[in-house]
């Protein structure tokens, strides 16, 4: 079984600072880590992904994330936020055996301030 | 359709009646997952339909809850006797594959208000 834990439930920063959001997982086996967004009022789109290859991944407008395995770890930055990136960000799991479906954290909503 | 459909958008049903809400998937997409997403709270699975195998239903939270998913294409998640604490919204995704390496696309979810 697999588990997530996003330890900020918000995360309030000012237009232009770097951030970071945190994710941790438990997993018995090897997994798969996705990070998601949700814009106010849409749906949940892909951010990025970690399959396997290099720790540091890139994804879309200009985040990356860090894949940890001896801390477990899957953490997402973004060295200058703006206004558009105020949204709620989900860390996902999914196994390479077992449940293949995603578990998801429980999320942290990231509210940029000019 | 170019992307995933849910309908109804909204629904608010009176406590004790039974919902029905559908999942139209990608075409093509073998793997159809439902989840619930509460206020202030993640994504529940709820569960997993991969291909031609039998759907990973371990999420389901009673046996008020029930989906089938026919012909590989459209799903509908049934809710019977609804109670208050059903109230959420229920999102639907589907993939490509049925691997956990592939990404997931999501609906933009029924809103379910019982009261």
């Amino acid at each position: 079984a697999q588990s997530v834990t996003q330890l900020d439930s918000q995360v309030p920063v000012f237009e232009e600072a770097p951030v970071e959001l945190r994710c941790n997982y438990s997993s018995s086996v090897s997994v798969y880590l996705f990070w998601y967004v949700q814009y106010p009022n849409q749906g949940l789109q892909l951010l990025l992904k970690y399959l396997s290859g290099s720790t540091l991944v890139k994804g879309i407008n200009g985040f990356e994330a860090e894949f940890n395995k001896s801390q477990t770890s899957f953490h997402l930055r973004k060295p200058s936020v703006h206004i558009s990136d105020t949204a709620e960000y989900f860390c996902a799991v999914s196994g390479y055996t077992g449940r293949r479906a995603l578990t998801f954290g429980s999320g942290t909503r990231l509210q940029v301030q000019p | 359709g170019a992307g995933v459909s849910q309908s109804p958008s909204n629904k608010v049903t009176e406590k004790g009646k039974d919902v029905e809400l559908r999942c139209d998937p990608i075409s093509g997409h073998t793997a159809l997952y439902w989840y619930r997403q509460s206020l202030g709270q993640g994504l529940e699975f709820l569960i997993y339909f991969q291909g031609n195998s039998a759907p990973d239903k371990s999420g389901l939270p009673s046996d008020r809850f029930s989906a089938e998913r026919t012909g590989g294409s459209v799903s509908t998640l049934t809710i019977q006797r609804t109670q208050q604490e059903d109230s959420a919204v229920y999102l639907c995704a589907s993939s490509l594959f049925a691997g956990g390496n592939t990404e997931a696309f999501f609906g933009q979810g029924t809103r379910l208000t019982v009261v």
